[in-house]
């Protein structure tokens, strides 16, 4: 079965810094993976998704993520943190074949930015 | 292209009573997803309907239901609504094909509190 662990249910950062937010995920099966961002009291906004066709995937607003299989791990990174960039991110795999049209998700990083 | 529009944004509702969500998906999407969300639990699947059928379901007791009409437009019910209804319910539409990484565009949510 699979399932998402997000290590870290709260990291800040100072405005400019590096941004790491880790994800590691469980799969029978080769996994497709994403990243959303949740900003307060709105839906969920697609960042980038992993679709076995490049390990390193570049999503909007500056942010990636590499995929490593080895580590089992596909974790979101953005070279310099922005205000704008406070909000809750969740790491989600799909639920596998036979389990169409579900994303289990990790429990959330919120983000926190300081000028 | 119009996104997930759901419907209403905010409901308050008694315990005891049942309520209906409405969620318009993406023109030309299929499938739509259901999710609850609250602080303890996090993202949880509820359902997923394709062509007005229900592919998946997550686990969730029987007051949860729902349904997918001919234009792709779903519905949610939840009868005998309990304290613990209380959630950001989150809708997500996609094109439900095979590939399993086709991304979900989720719904800004419809926040329900049962008092």
């Amino acid at each position: 079965a699979q399932s998402v662990t997000q290590l870290g249910s709260h990291v800040s950062v100072s405005e400019g810094a590096l941004v790491l937010l880790r994800c590691n995920y469980s799969s029978s099966v080769p996994p497709y993976l994403f990243w959303y961002v949740q900003y307060p009291n709105q839906g969920l906004q697609l960042l980038l998704k992993y679709t076995s066709a490049a390990t390193l995937v570049k999503g909007i607003n500056g942010f990636e993520a590499e995929f490593k299989k080895s580590e089992t791990s596909f974790h979101l990174t953005k070279p310099s943190a922005h205000m704008s960039d406070a909000a809750e991110y969740f790491c989600a795999v799909s639920g596998g074949s036979g389990n169409t049209g579900k994303l289990i998700f990790g429990q959330g990083t919120t983000l926190q930015v300081k000028p | 292209k119009a996104g997930v529009t759901q419907t209403p944004r905010y409901l308050i509702k008694t315990r005891g009573q049942q309520v209906t969500l409405s969620c318009s998906p993406i023109s030309g999407h299929r499938s739509v997803s259901w999710y609850q969300q609250t602080p303890g639990q996090g993202l949880q699947f509820l359902f997923e309907y394709f062509s007005e059928t229900q592919r998946n379901k997550g686990n969730f007791p029987g007051r949860f239901s729902g349904r997918q009409f001919s234009n792709s437009r779903s519905e949610m019910n939840v009868s005998t609504l309990e304290l613990g209804d209380s959630a950001l319910y989150l809708c997500a539409s996609s094109y439900g094909t095979a590939n399993m990484n086709t991304e979900a565009f989720f719904g800004q949510g419809t926040r329900l509190t049962v008092v």
